[in-house]
């Protein structure tokens, strides 16, 4: 069950920026856990994208950008490439146990 | 080089019991906490189950607590997901994937690259 909420889609040209919020609750993104995002490809392993709100692993372009307020969370494309046309997701912690991570709901990135 | 290469799906039927393996390379397998999260047919992430590094701790969701079990042997540095009892609904790419911790907000990196269960009569 997705916690996170994200638009099921954006779109821009090349070139554009574009940006996707995550937004969550008081039991997680609100409880001060870090929001983390994903790139996912049909046939691919998910790719970590963005850690810790705002840091981005080694090999992650800088056009990548993360950030995180109260119980919600961006991530901002800019100078949008064709090869950005994926899907991505948020992922955070949760005070429940029964839902120890939770994602979201994904959006689909086009490049138009 | 970090690697998680998963296998053991396959087609079954409802009820029936499959167990999906994952064998990790390139890092110090008995150090990691490790994670089993799926991906149904057009839908999202959902985190499926968490053991620690000594296998001694298993977190799951409601929504296979019962049904699964996720256990690891550290001298193979090979994961296990036991999957009983299933259900159309379980039909997903199963991706195994490491933390650096359990419950201090860690992320998911590396992420294997998945494993297809289908579950149909």
């Amino acid at each position: 069950q997705s916690v996170l909420t994200q638009p099921p889609s954006v779109s821009g040209a090349p070139g554009q920026r574009v940006t996707i919020s995550c937004t969550g609750g008081s039991s997680n993104i609100g409880a001060g856990y870090d929001v983390h995002w994903y790139q996912s490809l049909p046939g691919t392993a998910p790719k970590l994208l963005i850690y810790g709100n705002n840091n981005r692993p080694a090999g992650v372009p800088d056009r990548f950008s993360g950030s995180k307020s109260d119980t919600s969370a961006s991530l901002a494309i800019s100078g949008l490439q064709p090869e950005d046309e994926a899907d991505y997701y948020c992922q955070s912690s949760d005070t429940s146990l029964s839902d120890l991570y939770v994602f979201g709901t994904g959006t689909k990135v086009t490049v138009l | 080089q970090v690697r998680l290469v998963e296998s053991g799906g396959g087609v079954v039927q409802p009820g029936r019991s499959l167990r999906l393996s994952c064998a990790a390379s390139g890092f110090s397998f008995s150090n990691y906490p490790m994670h089993w999260v799926r991906q149904a047919p057009g839908k999202g992430l959902e985190w499926v189950a968490t053991i620690s590094s000594d296998g001694t701790t298993l977190y799951y969701p409601d929504s296979v607590k019962g049904r699964f079990t996720v256990s690891r042997d550290n001298s193979k540095d090979t994961l296990y997901l036991q999957m009983n009892s299933l259900r159309v609904e379980d039909t997903a790419e199963y991706h195994c994937a490491r933390t650096n911790a359990i419950s201090t907000g860690p992320w998911f990196d590396p992420w294997g690259q998945g494993t297809l269960v289908s579950v149909s009569s």
